[in-house]
């Protein structure tokens, strides 16, 4: 069993939409919670982080850490096509520590 | 105008050969990462330095080594031994929650 486990979808949403990403894992000792976004044939760009339970937001972007369920997603409000990448989430044990990331979730917003 | 500079872009290599991706980071963090990006697998860590002149072996780093001589550098050989090098090699460098990347390097084995 995968650390991290994501859907890899791929999810195909119109342009308005509400967008849900997850990512579920099974180690309890992850601390730091992040997503990224990466488009095609470019690094991961770091789009939010959070370290504790409950919500985060940020512009039209939130993301929900949930511990007692191992479960972390990513909402993107508004979806615009200019969404359209591929999203990983990622954890980290500890500061300085290595990130264990989810296989990526390829998002596509169609007009 | 700060962040991680990876070269070259595109790397194509023989059979054999050894080759060494660079990358550089001018955002004063003490901490630099290798990834390995495949298609439908997610990044995994190749090796990793959280201080000058000392690294630490990812989850998969056989057939690669690195070196961190100075601070700012953090260089990769792929080796000959390594079996399957084709892939999109990713550098990291971080603070102590937070990593960011930089743009990648596409390794084709021909």
């Amino acid at each position: 069993q995968k650390e991290v486990e994501q859907d890899p979808g791929p999810l195909s949403v119109p342009e308005g939409a509400i967008v849900s990403l997850n990512c579920t894992y099974s180690n309890s000792a992850f601390q730091y919670f992040m997503w990224y976004r990466q488009y095609s044939r470019k690094g991961p760009e770091l789009l939010m982080y959070t370290y504790s339970s409950g919500n985060k937001e940020d512009g039209r972007f939130t993301a929900q850490v949930d511990k007692s369920s191992k479960y972390i997603s990513l909402f993107i409000r508004d979806s615009q096509p200019s969404d359209s990448a591929t999203y990983l989430c990622a954890m980290l044990l500890s500061s300085y520590g290595k990130l264990t990331f989810g296989q990526g979730t390829i998002l596509t917003v169609h007009p | 105008d700060g962040g991680i500079t990876q070269s070259p872009k595109y790397l194509f290599r023989k059979e054999g050969q050894n080759v060494t991706l660079s990358c550089e980071q001018n955002l004063n963090h003490d901490a630099m990462y290798w990834y390995r990006q495949d298609p439908g697998q997610g990044l995994r860590l190749i090796y990793y330095s959280q201080i000058v002149n000392d690294f630490q072996k990812g989850d998969i780093a056989e057939g690669y080594s690195v070196s961190r001589e100075k601070k700012e550098s953090f260089p990769l050989t792929v080796t000959s031994a390594q079996k399957n090098p084709t892939a999109f090699y990713l550098c990291a460098s971080g603070g102590m929650n937070e990593q960011f990347f930089g743009p990648g390097t596409r390794l084709t084995v021909l």
